[in-house]
């Protein structure tokens, strides 16, 4: 079946380091959505791209779909503490209903 | 409400006893999905609603789930005879409209720990 898979699974950073998450879908998708989750919390919706190739900037988030439009990357610049949590790309599967492939998540630790 | 409501937040039960766990979607929201997440893993789906309708129930794991939103409003996820692998967070989300460009809410989940 359709998955979304998603490396690394941890990364550990030194505040001010730049993280990367990249995350790749067995099959061509619609579009890809992230969403963060802080410990303890639930998923909450970052952004969704839908072009081939489209980037997306969000302060110091930027996300980049695939030309192929099946492969997906979020990147931080100068982490900070308040970005601790576990990142998750997603994909809407075949059936057009809306319901998400979650990749397993990258989980980013920033020391201060 | 602001956002989705989950409950209870914590559910704790004896291996073979029923449990329900109730979603309150953002209001006007027409479809609702319920996720089962493990600990260290994404959420996986289990069920679709488009207003009172369940139109995919591919991911509930076994007979034991049910799901229900008689009004296409609040929904609950019912699981009878509780498994301890049954264990993990329940969560509910919704989105405005039906189709696959919609971004998901969240509620804070349920987590369920069978004994």
């Amino acid at each position: 079946g359709q998955q979304v898979m998603q490396i690394p699974q941890y990364q550990h950073v030194q505040e001010g380091e730049d993280f990367t998450t990249y995350c790749n879908s067995s099959t061509t998708l619609s579009n890809i959505q992230w969403y963060k989750q802080r410990p303890g919390g639930h998923p909450v919706f970052l952004i969704q791209l839908v072009k081939s190739g489209e980037v997306k900037k969000q302060k110091r988030l930027t996300f980049q779909f695939g030309e192929a439009k099946k492969n997906s990357s979020l990147h931080i610049t100068a982490t900070q503490t308040t970005d601790v949590g576990t990142y998750f790309c997603a994909g809407p599967d075949s059936s057009n209903t809306g319901k998400l492939i979650f990749g397993q998540g990258t989980t980013l630790q920033v020391k201060p | 409400g602001a956002g989705v409501s989950q409950s209870p937040r914590y559910k704790v039960a004896k291996r073979g006893q029923d449990v329900a766990l109730r979603c309150d979607p953002i209001s006007g929201h027409v479809s609702l999905f319920w996720y089962q997440q493990a600990l260290g893993q994404g959420p996986e789906f289990l069920t679709y609603f488009q207003n009172e309708a369940q139109l995919d129930k591919s991911g509930l794991p076994s007979d034991r789930f049910f799901a229900e939103r008689p009004e296409g409003s609040v929904s609950t996820l019912k699981i009878q005879r509780t498994q301890q692998e049954d264990s993990a967070v329940y969560l509910c989300a919704s989105s405005l409209l039906f189709g696959e460009n919609q971004p998901q809410h969240f509620g804070d989940g349920t987590r369920l720990s069978i004994l």
